[in-house]
């Protein structure tokens, strides 16, 4: 079974600083798709970014961007110049392959909090 | 709009007592899954469904029932056999069925059950 684990409950990061969200999944698969979900206070889940676990070139949206390392099971999430409505939980989530509907396994998720 | 609609937001059960959780979509999208969400243990799932008629247990199924007569719904049903229920309970639907679609999970704004 897959499994995913976000190392760190809880982090702070000042506003438009850099933050780095780490993610490290186990599996023994070779094709998988890996995402980042933000769920703000609001509770509402919204997709922050997507991986292919074929492509090499690492994805990014706006300040969003990961990376991607393959070999060492790794999916870290850099946030730059972080905005005060990125305070939210971040959670890992792994899919095995979207042919079939797999369900995605999530991680804890981290806390994150902007501050001003 | 398009999107996934869950209800009750608030639910209050006293022990002992069945309640059922509704989620409908109108996103026409194959698949559907139930996440329970607790603090600290990010997304666990309990039920998804592939296709209408269909659904397979996820992790956490016991004290748990689904159904799935309508691709449009995939109501839950918390029974008394579930020990802990006070939970956030999170609906979502994806299309992936097909091979189409980016594996990307659509949300509901959950609800939340609390055991008197």
């Amino acid at each position: 079974a897959q499994t995913v684990t976000q190392s760190q409950p809880e982090m702070s990061v000042q506003e438009a600083e850099t933050v780095t969200l780490s993610c490290t999944y186990d599996t023994s698969e070779n094709n998988y798709y890996l995402f980042w979900y933000k769920q703000p206070p609001s509770r509402q889940m919204i997709l922050v970014i997507r991986q292919e676990a074929y492509k090499q070139q690492n994805a990014t949206e706006n300040r969003f961007s990961v990376n991607f390392q393959k070999a060492a099971k790794s999916f870290s999430l850099k946030i730059s110049d972080s905005q005060l409505g990125d305070t939210a939980m971040y959670f890992c989530a792994f899919m095995k392959t979207y042919v079939g509907n797999t369900p995605l396994v999530f991680g804890k998720g981290t806390r994150l909090s902007v501050i001003a | 709009d398009g999107g996934i609609t869950q209800s009750p937001k608030y639910l209050f059960r006293k022990e002992g007592q069945n309640v059922t959780l509704s989620c409908e979509q109108n996103l026409n999208h194959d698949a559907m899954y139930w996440y329970r969400q607790d603090p600290g243990q990010g997304l666990r799932l309990i039920y998804y469904s592939q296709i209408v008629n269909d659904f397979q247990k996820g992790d956490i199924a016991e004290g748990y029932s689904v159904s799935r007569e309508k691709k449009e719904s995939f109501p839950l049903t918390v029974t008394s056999a579930q020990k802990n229920p006070t939970a956030f309970y999170l609906c979502a639907s994806s299309d992936t069925g097909t091979g189409r679609g980016t594996g990307e999970l659509f949300f509901g704004e959950g609800s939340r059950l609390t055991v008197l």
